[in-house]
């Protein structure tokens, strides 16, 4: 699976929109990009994945530039409950399923 | 949140010991991951599981045994703790079918602390 780079911390003004970068260079065409986030003391959570078209749920967008060497994810209206470490990640499905390996991710301070 | 539990949620134990730690989940998912979460490092999986009785090594094994015998339970043994074994451990599980892309879901942790 392809390694990401990401920042090492952000802040972002509750209210407002955060943007996390995360830069997958050495994607194949085969592996999509997930994004989960842990908030402190708990497990790891979903939020997002896709393979080169821009995503939407209800916790947020994600958009994958056209090379897929790098993606965005967006949080449109940042609370201060979004404070968390977000990780980005690219993987490509297997029989055994899927397996997450995680990088250091971002940590992102919302702020009131 | 898929049903999933952990037992203990922390746990204190001496070097040299045997740990089990337990994963419970009730969505009849299929697939069980174990990873360790160490400061610096991320996630590390452990051990997996496809399937009842169906088990593989992860990235970190050395140290650690795994059992599915029913599909809810998934059961991480520390044969002989070591304080490099001091960690927090997350299950997961994953309702994917035969590959492709899908989501895992975690349970809260437990927090291992070896002395």
């Amino acid at each position: 699976d392809a390694k990401t780079t990401q920042p090492t911390s952000m802040d972002c003004a509750e209210g407002r929109a955060a943007n996390l970068p995360c830069n997958h260079s050495t994607i194949s065409g085969n592996e999509y990009v997930y994004w989960y986030r842990q908030i402190h003391s708990q497990g790891p959570q979903y939020i997002i994945h896709g393979l080169k078209n821009n995503e939407t749920n209800e916790m947020a967008s994600l958009i994958i530039t056209e090379d897929r060497k790098s993606s965005t994810l967006i949080l449109p209206h940042a609370t201060l409950r979004d404070t968390a470490v977000y990780y980005c990640i690219v993987l490509s499905g297997g029989w055994a399923g899927n397996m997450l390996t995680f990088g250091g991710g971002t940590r992102l301070m919302v702020k009131p | 949140d898929a049903g999933i539990t952990q037992s203990p949620r922390h746990k204190v134990t001496e070097t040299g010991t045997p740990v089990t730690l337990r994963c419970h989940q009730t969505e009849n998912h299929r697939y069980m991951y174990w990873y360790r979460q160490d400061p610096g490092h991320g996630l590390r999986l452990i051990h997996y599981s496809y399937g009842v009785k169906d088990t593989d090594k992860g990235e970190v094994s050395d140290g650690y045994s795994v059992s599915r015998s029913k599909t809810e339970d998934f059961l991480l043994t520390l044969e002989s703790a070591t304080s490099s074994q001091t960690s927090v451990y997350f299950c997961a599980t994953d309702d994917s079918g035969t590959g492709g892309v899908e989501t895992q879901y975690f349970g809260p942790g437990t927090r291992l602390l070896v002395l």
